[in-house]
């Protein structure tokens, strides 16, 4: 099925550790993203890429790094991971046309103990 | 800069029972808004999306929403409950006609049904 898929599913890590969260949409869209979310915040744009080739931060960076590797995939990667990036990670897509909404994945769980 | 707030972190309704979830934006451009539902353990699934024209919208599962721009809301409603729409709700909002789109959320309500 067309969509977004994230991996892996559910992770823990260690305080200092270091993971990439993979991405990859099948849908030539152009515009992809990376979000957490925590409760009774919403969500909150960590990373985004308008188009192949660039990349740009969101409302909260820090501690991420991302990569657009092609077309298809956006992967996002923790350097040195702290508790405070305990939280679940969401990947989206979206077309050309923004009128369309975005396609999320299934997200990511993330702790960091 | 967009934002969005939502009026209530926690909503229970009675099965049957009219849904009513209130969102409020603030944008300098004329907005695309947008609702989301998540169900537990799931990503987030589009409901239903306002951009231009007709300023009341009609989504999947029963729900709608209106745009009042003199008002700066984007409420949602659903008629009568059902056991399935317990989940959370996210509204957001992009601007319209800028080049990248960013979404911003509110902070989402959760829908609780009773029997």
């Amino acid at each position: 099925n067309a969509g977004v898929t994230q991996t892996p599913k559910f992770q823990v890590l260690k305080t200092g550790q270091s993971m990439t969260l993979q991405c990859a949409q099948d849908m030539n869209h152009n515009s992809m993203y990376w979000y957490r979310q925590d409760p009774g915040m919403g969500l909150r744009l960590i990373y985004y890429s308008a188009s192949e080739g660039t990349t740009d931060k969101g409302e909260v960076p820090n501690g991420y790094n991302v990569s657009r590797l092609n077309k298809r995939e956006f992967s996002l990667r923790l350097e040195s991971a702290a508790p405070s990036q305990t939280s679940v990670y969401f990947c989206a897509s979206r077309g050309q046309v923004a009128n369309y909404g975005y396609t999320f994945g299934s997200g990511t769980r993330l702790t960091v103990v | 800069a967009q934002s969005v707030t939502q009026l209530g972190s926690h909503v229970s309704v009675s099965e049957g029972a009219l849904v009513l979830l209130r969102c409020n934006y603030s944008s300098s451009v004329p907005p695309y808004l947008f609702w989301y539902v998540q169900y537990p353990n799931q990503g987030l699934q589009l409901l239903l999306k306002y951009t231009t024209g007709a300023t009341l919208v009609k989504g999947i599962n029963g729900f709608e929403a209106e745009f009042k721009k003199s008002e700066t809301s984007f409420h949602l409603t659903k008629p009568s409950a059902h056991m399935s729409d317990a989940a959370e709700y996210f509204c957001a909002v992009t601007l319209g006609g800028s080049n990248d789109y960013k979404l911003s959320f509110g902070a989402g309500t959760t829908v609780t049904v009773r029997a």
